[in-house]
């Protein structure tokens, strides 16, 4: 059974890098496309982008002149990383896992999710 | 980007009703086509993909149907543990794979 840990600061400031981290256990992550996604408190999802095993990645149009993925694949785990934060980007973040095809299969293990303030 | 609009954004229905969601696209996104279901406070679920497949698990009042720019979530007989968030998410442009506002459920 594969499960995904998101992990990071719960508490980040204005104008600073948000960091999370995703493990995946129980499973490998090879030829899975790893996604972020965020929920602001209230409001619905945003397809934050992802990164497939081979580090290609694609990011939401949006956040994309602040948004960097990794893997690291000896640990089983990829990253986001979050530049120049404000208040817009609190929100709770999951990450998950997508099958390949992904036009095909969406996403079928999500993380449980963690809160993310920005605030000084 | 191709834009989801879920309608209705809310409904109020009752144990045993039959229940249906609609998305639209923005433009054709054949059947690449995922529904979720979000109890509040938890990870949105997979319910359906490829526009009407379930997934494995899923109880079988759930179903999806639809291709193009048209697209249906039913539930048959609306259970309890069925008042939650639903969402749809096109997974034709892979630059942004967006998803729809979401049909809240609530009990009638």
């Amino acid at each position: 059974q594969v499960q995904l840990q998101e992990s990071g600061p719960g508490l980040v400031k204005p104008s600073e890098t948000l960091s999370l981290t995703c493990t995946v256990s129980g499973g490998s992550i090879s030829s899975y496309y790893w996604t972020w996604i965020r929920q602001p408190a209230g409001k619905g999802l945003e397809w934050i982008g992802r990164i497939y095993t081979s580090g290609s990645t694609n990011y939401n149009p949006s956040l994309e002149s602040r948004v960097t993925m990794s893997l690291d694949t000896s640990k089983n785990q990829f990253s986001l990383n979050l530049t120049t934060v404000t208040a817009a980007d609190t929100a709770v973040y999951y990450c998950a896992r997508a099958p390949v095809p992904s036009s095909k299969w969406g996403l079928d293990v999500w993380g449980q999710g963690t809160a993310v303030t920005v605030s000084s | 980007d191709i834009q989801l609009t879920q309608s209705p954004s809310f409904l109020s229905a009752s144990v045993g009703d039959r229940v249906t969601v609609t998305c639209r696209a923005s433009q054709g996104i054949s059947s690449h086509l995922a529904w979720y279901q979000q109890i509040p406070g938890k990870a949105p679920k997979l319910l359906i993909y490829a526009a009407s497949s379930l997934q494995s698990g899923v109880p079988s009042r759930f179903s999806g149907s639809g291709s193009g720019t048209e697209f249906t979530l039913t539930i048959s007989s609306l259970q309890p543990e069925d008042f939650a968030i639903y969402y749809c998410q096109q997974l034709n442009n892979y630059r942004a794979l967006t998803f729809g506002g979401g049909t809240k459920v609530e009990i009638k």
